[in-house]
This record gives C-alpha cells, structure tokens and sequence, in this order.
C-alpha cells in the first residue's frame, strides 16, 4: 500500500510554461512534505518543502501549495525551463521524522 | 564538506554473493536512511538509524542488513544476493532540526 500517492507519471511542459505535479496521502500523521528534483545518475535533491501549519510556500518559481482537508498538496514551477527537466518526487514524513515515503515519481520534460 | 558519499558507483554480483554498500557522511548528521530506487516506484526506505548503535528497519528490510558504528559510516550488507535487489540504492543523512534530507550519488547494483 503505498502511503503518497504522485501523478501524473509524465509530464511534457513548453518552455515558459507552468508545470504541476500532484500528491495525496491518506496518514493524517504526516507533517512534513518535501519535493525533491533528481537528474539522471544523480541522487536526489531538496527542492522545497512545506509544513501543514500553512497553505502556500514559494521559493523563486517553485510553490508548493497544500489542502490539508483533501489530504493532497502540489508542486508548481511557472515560467519551465529546459533545465528543469528531471523527474520530481513528493514525499512525507511523521513528526519523528524517521521514516519517509516517496511518490512514485513525474518526470517532466520541458520544449524549448 | 563532501556531503554524503556511496561506493561503489556499480556492482554487479552473482545470484548468492554477498557484499557491502558503504556510506558516509561528514556533516555530522545523526540520522542516516538506505533507500532503494526502482522504476514506478520511487524510492523505499529499507533501513535507517538515529544515531550510533541504533538502527530499525523500513519499509523493504528483508535480504539486508546495516549497522551504525559511528555517525559517520552506515554501511548496507546484502546477505545472499537475489535478481529481485536489482537496483539504484542511495544513501541518506537528514539534519536536525530542520530535516533537511541530503542523498549520496547512489550504487546501481545488478544481480544476475
């Protein structure tokens, strides 16, 4: 059963644009949601992460935006660039923070 | 600071072998996690640690072991290698108390 459920798996983005990826999680437990961005060969890396005590959180084009009723938060990136091509996870960790579950994973593709 | 390291880089064993990843981290991180990173599946935690001498299992701990000597090093040892641990196996270290989680470049591991 997995616990953060991401969509969609792909994503084709022209540059300039807004991409949007979404999770949903069911463990109300969860407090801590962070996005990572991972290029090929490469671990992955923190991009932004949000806490549920706020509904929006931004940094540069990256926003991370969070329903705590739906149980569900996204990523957006406006303005795509061909540099953010990667594939970006969503995760969430309990207040212990020991134990994190991944999304499965979207991997964006950005035109130029 | 090298942040986390893994190595090898590749490895590719025989149905049956046994061998080592090895981890570390100069950040003086108490926290450490093993993931395993397979297609459409993102990543699953198999084992973590809070700290020297203490260590608890993930989601995925079965065929593997760990151990924590110092807050450096979390090596991962493959008891009795399978084709089903074909993989990308990356290490983690988390900072405390912000829980910023840092990734070491992964171990592709191919059991044959």
């Amino acid at each position: 059963q997995q616990q953060v459920k991401q969509s969609p798996q792909s994503l084709i983005v022209q540059k300039g644009g807004i991409s949007i990826i979404n999770c949903a999680y069911e463990n109300t437990a969860f407090d801590y949601f962070p996005w990572y961005q991972q290029f090929p060969g490469k671990g992955p890396a923190l991009l932004i992460a949000i806490r549920p005590d706020v509904s929006e959180k931004k940094e540069g084009r990256f926003t991370i935006s969070f329903n705590k009723s739906a149980k569900q938060f996204s990523l957006h990136i406006m303005d795509s660039q061909p540099g953010d091509s990667a594939t970006y996870f969503c995760a969430a960790s309990m207040h212990n923070f020991n134990k994190f579950y991944f999304g499965s994973g979207t991997k964006l593709n950005v035109k130029p | 600071n090298a942040g986390v390291t893994q190595t090898p880089k590749f490895q590719v064993l025989k149905t049956g072998q046994s061998m080592t990843l090895q981890c570390a981290q100069d950040m003086n991180h108490e926290y450490m996690s093993w993931y395993r990173q397979d297609p459409g599946m993102g990543l699953r935690l198999i084992h973590y640690s809070v700290g020297a001498g203490i260590t608890d299992q993930g989601e995925v701990p079965n065929g593997y072991n760990v151990s924590r000597s110092t807050t450096e090093d979390f090596p991962l040892r493959l008891l009795s290698a399978a084709p089903s641990q074909t993989s990308v196996y990356f290490c983690a270290s988390t900072r405390t108390p912000s829980y910023e989680q840092y990734f070491g470049p992964g171990t592709r591991l191919t059991v044959t």
